[in-house]
């Protein structure tokens, strides 16, 4: 059974910290992952869409890094405000079926 | 504006009654998925399809039935079968099926209470 882990599974940060989080994933059959936010009472929007080791993506405060070789990625967060305040999910996909695998979710409050 | 639209948003339902969830999208989608979330677990995929009038199970779909016979619609029936419905069901979209790396599209979601 292929497992998806993400950590921590919630946060709390003040105003203008900057944070982390980390998404384990099988380090075999690996064919892209992605990072999504989800604010509460909206739909999920993806953040960043990976397929390369090594890969780096940025998107204004935020960026995520990937190392499919050790099987993790991290998204940092640099400046939080309290807007960033949502649900962090990132879902791996395998190589063969080409499933979406999702974490549980790392759900970020950004305290003003 | 293009999206996903799922409705609707709470639903509750006696045991016994099968119920529909509607999805519906406008961006041109060929592949929609059905997820399944339950506390503490992580997006589970009920069916998905990649074409018009052809759909596939995913891990979970035991009480569960879709159609596809448009493009733009994907609605999921939970039956009386499924033994434990009470979820939040996410409809999804992507440009294309397997293969695609690209992101999915996701409505704002349906919460279904079975009383």
């Amino acid at each position: 059974i292929l497992n998806v882990e993400q950590s921590p599974q919630s946060l709390h940060v003040q105003e203008g910290d900057s944070t982390n989080f980390t998404c384990s994933f099988p380090s075999s059959n690996f064919y892209a992952l992605h990072w999504y936010r989800w604010e509460t009472a909206k739909s999920p929007e993806a953040l960043f869409v990976m397929t390369l080791n090594g890969d780096e993506k940025k998107k204004g405060r935020i960026s995520a890094t990937l190392n499919t070789k050790e099987g993790y990625s991290y998204l940092y967060i640099k400046g939080s405000q309290p807007e960033d305040s949502a649900t962090y999910l990132c879902a791996f996909i395998t190589s063969g079926t080409y499933k979406y695998i999702f974490g549980t979710g790392t759900r970020l409050k950004v305290l003003a | 504006d293009g999206g996903i639209t799922q409705s609707p948003k709470y639903l509750f339902r006696k045991e016994g009654q099968n119920v529909t969830l509607s999805c519906e999208q406008n961006l041109n989608h060929d592949a929609m998925y059905w997820y399944r979330q339950d506390p503490g677990q992580g997006l589970r995929l009920i069916y998905y399809s990649q074409i018009v009038n052809d759909f596939q199970k995913g891990d979970i779909a035991e009480g569960y039935s879709v159609s596809r016979e448009k493009k733009e619609s994907f609605p999921l029936t939970v039956t009386s079968a499924q033994k434990n419905p009470t979820a939040f069901y996410l409809c999804a979209s992507s440009i294309e099926g397997t293969g695609y790396t690209g992101e999915l599209f996701f409505g704002e979601g349906s919460r279904l209470t079975v009383l």
